[in-house]
């Protein structure tokens, strides 16, 4: 069962316009979200994270938004860059000790058009 | 800069036959973590290592075994290649996290792997 759900396999955006995308999860134990970025035959890179006793965390142009009683996050992205269409996935933590193992959902893939 | 290396961009298999999968660290990390990419589903963990010749199951063991003998090196084997295992495996790692917080995890370029 997918404990962490992107229902949108895909997403289009101007460019300069805002990106949001969108996390859904169902494990109440999650404390601990990630953000990652996978380009064509590279491995995901890490974007941007953030802690469950935070709403908000923002680096440059990306922002993440959690949502702790509708377990949602957003990843927002404003302005939009063609060097920012990819896959992004979401991923989230249980804050083990030893190995944190994340789970990821599905990706969106995002078209930014120039 | 972590650097997560993979011995195989791109690998053709057929099946039956015994697959190595090779992944090598250089940050001294603790954590080693085999995950497959499938379309519609995302990144599914395989098998995971928190220190040399330790080793879990992810979500999705069957079919595949690990071997971790350096702290640098994890090996993903496939004991009897099939055709259901043609996907791209992603090698990552990680170092414990901070108290608070959670690691990192650090990825490889991937193996696109067919087995035919």
């Amino acid at each position: 069962d997918q404990q962490v759900k992107q229902n949108s396999p895909s997403l289009s955006v101007q460019e300069g316009r805002i990106s949001i995308l969108n996390c859904d999860y169902t494990n109440s134990m999650f404390d601990y979200f990630l953000w990652y970025k996978k380009y064509p035959a590279e491995g995901p890179t890490f974007l941007i994270s953030i802690s469950s006793i935070k709403d908000k965390n923002e680096d440059g142009r990306f922002t993440v938004f959690l949502n702790k009683s509708a377990k949602h996050l957003s990843l927002h992205i404003v302005p939009s860059q063609p060097g920012d269409s990819a896959v992004y996935f979401c991923a989230a933590s249980a804050g083990q000790t030893g190995a944190n193992n994340l789970f990821f959902g599905t990706g969106t893939r995002l078209t930014v058009i120039p | 800069d972590v650097k997560v290396t993979q011995s195989s961009r791109y690998l053709v298999k057929r099946t039956g036959e015994k697959v190595f999968l090779e992944c090598v660290q250089d940050m001294d990390h603790e954590n080693m973590f085999w995950y497959r990419q499938d379309p519609g589903l995302g990144l599914r963990l395989i098998y995971f290592s928190y220190d040399v010749k330790m080793k879990e199951k992810g979500d999705i063991p069957e079919g595949y075994s690990v071997s971790r003998e350096k702290k640098e090196r994890f090996s993903l084997i496939l004991e009897s290649a099939s055709t259901n295992q043609t996907s791209m495996y992603l090698c990552a790692s990680s170092s414990p996290a901070l108290v608070g917080g959670t690691d990192t995890q650090y990825f490889g370029p991937g193996t696109r792997l067919t087995v035919l």
